[in-house]
């Protein structure tokens, strides 16, 4: 089984609807991660979490919005779809620790498109 | 805002080729610099972390260099695969908290 999984892996929808994209881990990380993906701008990180308690605004985070339910849950919602959040989204998560273990490790993305 | 570029953005080679992929980043204040492989409807999948003190990091046929004063990356792959074919991202961390700036990538094709 994957540690980091998301759900759903592909979803269309319209301008205006509230869209919730979920991730779940196995890893047992601390911190949890929310990046969209488009052609040409790379990787941006749009919220991230170090525990339960503990969420911050990341680069992009305008027109989203963020649960952290318990530790293996991080959701990302979309109040208000808008044709410009079409992107693949991915989370991933880390232990926080020192060093060489501060690597993040990614779920396999949500492909979203706003029509 | 740190700003980081890689480049060529494409790049094919025959196999058994020795490579290097590029990573330059604006802002030399970085806390470690990741490298990442991103297979096609795949998440992302960690190489290689080179902490700011670190010169390089190697792992089998990868090796991975960091120059800070110059604002510089570098993967090399040694006796490049097919099975390397993927797209290659580099990633700095800014803050310590492993927030990453992601460079936009590039497409690596190793032909048989």
């Amino acid at each position: 089984d994957a540690d980091v999984t998301q759900t759903p892996r592909n979803r269309i929808t319209k301008t205006g609807k509230r869209i919730m994209l979920e991730c779940s881990q196995t890893k047992g990380h601390d911190r949890m991660y929310w990046y969209r993906q488009d052609p040409g701008l790379g990787l941006r990180l749009i919220y991230y979490s170090f525990d339960v308690k503990d969420i911050n605004k990341g680069e992009i985070s305008d027109g989203y919005s963020v649960s952290r339910q318990a530790q293996a849950k991080f959701s990302l919602s979309l109040e208000s779809a808008i044709p410009n959040q079409t992107a693949l989204y991915f989370c991933a998560t880390s232990d926080g620790g020192q060093g060489d273990t501060d690597t993040q490790y990614f779920g396999p993305g949500t492909r979203l498109t706003v029509l | 805002k740190q700003e980081v570029t890689q480049i060529p953005a494409a790049l094919s080679v025959p196999e058994g080729e020795n490579l290097v992929l590029n990573c330059s980043f604006t802002d030399s204040a970085i806390y470690n610099l990741q490298w990442f492989r991103q297979d096609p409807g795949k998440g992302l999948t960690s190489l290689l972390l080179i902490q700011s003190s670190q010169r390089e990091q190697t792992s089998g046929r990868l090796n991975a260099s960091l120059d800070k004063s110059s604002g510089r990356s570098t993967l090399y792959i040694a006796a490049s695969q097919p099975g390397d074919s993927a797209t290659y991202l580099c990633a700095a961390d800014q803050t310590g908290a492993n927030n990453l700036f992601f460079g936009t990538g590039t497409r690596l094709t190793v032909i048989p």
